[in-house]
């Protein structure tokens, strides 16, 4: 267990639909990441998020979107879903800038039909 | 996106044989991380490098930073049915404003009765 929760699990909804994917770092942490797992592309990182603030942005479409609150969770926004966006979503943490070893989250797997 | 070259793809053992893996990148990198994943599950950080030429053990296993900066090693030793799963390399350049992990395409162990 990493400490990273991911809420939740399983996630099945329909083309054009807005979902929310939520994510709570270890404790202490205050770095945020956002990676995507798709069987074409592997994990892509898609943004990070340091106490509150963006720090990077990545291979992030712009029908995605996300935030990271006083308490140090996440989320992330994905609207006008399309079928290609069906994939395991990954968040990790670590506690500083800089800090290089990064400790995922057990994912959400998001499927559109 | 840009993902690494890790080899070989697949693997198909017998309980007690080493295992060896590389990755290579055609960027340097300042970090190297090698994670497992098992199915249906976040990556597990398994080994952090942070030195061209760095040699590093836990357990089994042990990694090596390439001195090129653009490579990575990871051997297993001694193999026993927990080591099936996913391995994933991942590179960082961990600059400030730029922590994103890279990861490499992924080797699936699998281990042969």
């Amino acid at each position: 267990d990493s400490g990273v929760t991911q809420t939740p699990k399983h996630l099945i909804t329909a083309t054009g639909q807005r979902v929310t994917l939520r994510c709570s770092p270890r404790s202490g942490d205050l770095s945020v990441y956002w990676y995507q797992q798709s069987l074409d592309q592997g994990l892509q990182f898609l943004i990070h998020y340091y106490n509150g603030e963006e720090r990077a942005k990545g291979n992030i479409l712009e029908r995605f979107s996300a935030q990271q609150f006083p308490d140090l969770h996440s989320e992330l926004n994905l609207s006008s879903l399309e079928l290609g966006d069906s994939a395991l979503y990954f968040c990790a943490s670590n506690r500083r800038l800089g800090g290089n070893e990064q400790f995922f989250g057990p994912g959400t797997r998001l499927t559109v039909l | 996106g840009q993902q690494l070259n890790q080899s070989p793809q697949s693997m198909f053992i017998q309980e007690g044989e080493d295992v060896s893996m590389n990755c290579t990148s055609s960027s340097i990198f300042n970090t190297w991380l090698w994670y497992k994943q098992d199915p249906g599950e976040g990556p597990v950080l398994l080994i952090a490098l942070y030195k061209a030429g760095e040699l590093t053990s836990n357990g089994r296993l042990t990694a090596q930073f390439g001195i090129t900066r653009k490579d990575s090693f990871l051997n297993i030793s001694a193999s026993i049915p927990s080591d099936v799963g996913i391995y994933f390399c991942a590179g960082q350049l961990a600059n400030f404003g730029n922590e994103k992990l890279t990861f490499g395409t992924g080797t699936r162990l699998t281990i042969i009765p």
